[in-house]
């Protein structure tokens, strides 16, 4: 098992431009979370995915950010149209979980190394 | 909604004391779970303890403690006998469903040797 997996790792893109990052969580996994974070600031919650299912998404996502995770495995979050605004390190964590109501303690999250994202 | 707040920017601490990192939060929802994460300037988070609302005990993981007062909604990190390595942020998290968590703004924590 290595880890969860990030890539690419950084991202200079124009504003206007469309990016793709992805994500592969631990193979045995069933939860993926995307978080953004930007300098001085914790992880800001994107979205959630239970196997292929997305279940939580930020009222903060706007409608040019899409994730998917088509087969409960790895992910996409994709962002259409980049603002400078978009500049941040996008990170995506895994955990194992129990269902929709298991003992929290299993939700303890393994992030990946993260990728940086530039808008110029 | 849940929040979490950090409100040391910053700490320094000597190499081999004891710190501690102080975090409150905010929930109405009596079932919650509380989590600590330390990112290196490497950049990858790295989880430390966890916490449970309904936990009878003070978690503990090596060196690392958490000082739970439910009463005051705080949940302080202690580190113990702190070392080089330990230099990093730290943050705080809350979730009560596991399906949202919240992070604080993190304190930046510099061992001094």
């Amino acid at each position: 098992d290595t880890g969860v997996s990030q890539d690419p790792r950084h991202k200079i893109t124009k504003r206007g431009q469309n990016v793709t990052f992805r994500c592969d969580p631990i193979s045995e996994h069933n939860r993926l979370y995307w978080y953004r974070q930007t300098l001085g600031q914790g992880p800001e919650f994107l979205t959630y995915f239970q196997n292929e299912a997305q279940l939580e998404k930020s009222r903060l996502l706007s409608d040019r950010f899409s994730a998917e995770r088509p087969k409960g495995s790895f992910s996409t979050l994709e962002i259409q149209r980049t603002e400078q605004g978009d500049s941040a390190m996008y990170l995506c964590a895994s955990s194992l979980g129990q269902g929709t109501s298991g003992p929290l303690n299993s939700y303890e999250q393994y992030f990946g190394p993260g990728t940086r994202l530039t808008v110029t | 909604a849940q929040k979490i707040t950090q409100t040391q920017p910053g700490m320094f601490v000597q190499e081999k004391e004891a710190v501690t990192l102080d975090c409150t939060y905010d929930t109405s929802d009596p079932s919650y779970g509380l989590f600590w994460y330390k990112q290196p300037s490497s950049g990858e988070m790295i989880f430390l303890i966890y916490q449970g609302s309904y936990d009878q005990q003070n978690a503990t993981e090596g060196r690392y403690s958490l000082n739970f007062q439910k009463a005051r909604k705080s949940a302080n990190l202690v580190i113990s006998a702190s070392q080089l390595g330990d230099s990093a942020m730290y943050f705080c998290a809350i979730t009560n469903t596991g399906n949202q968590f919240y992070f604080g703004t993190g304190t930046s924590l510099t061992v001094i040797p």
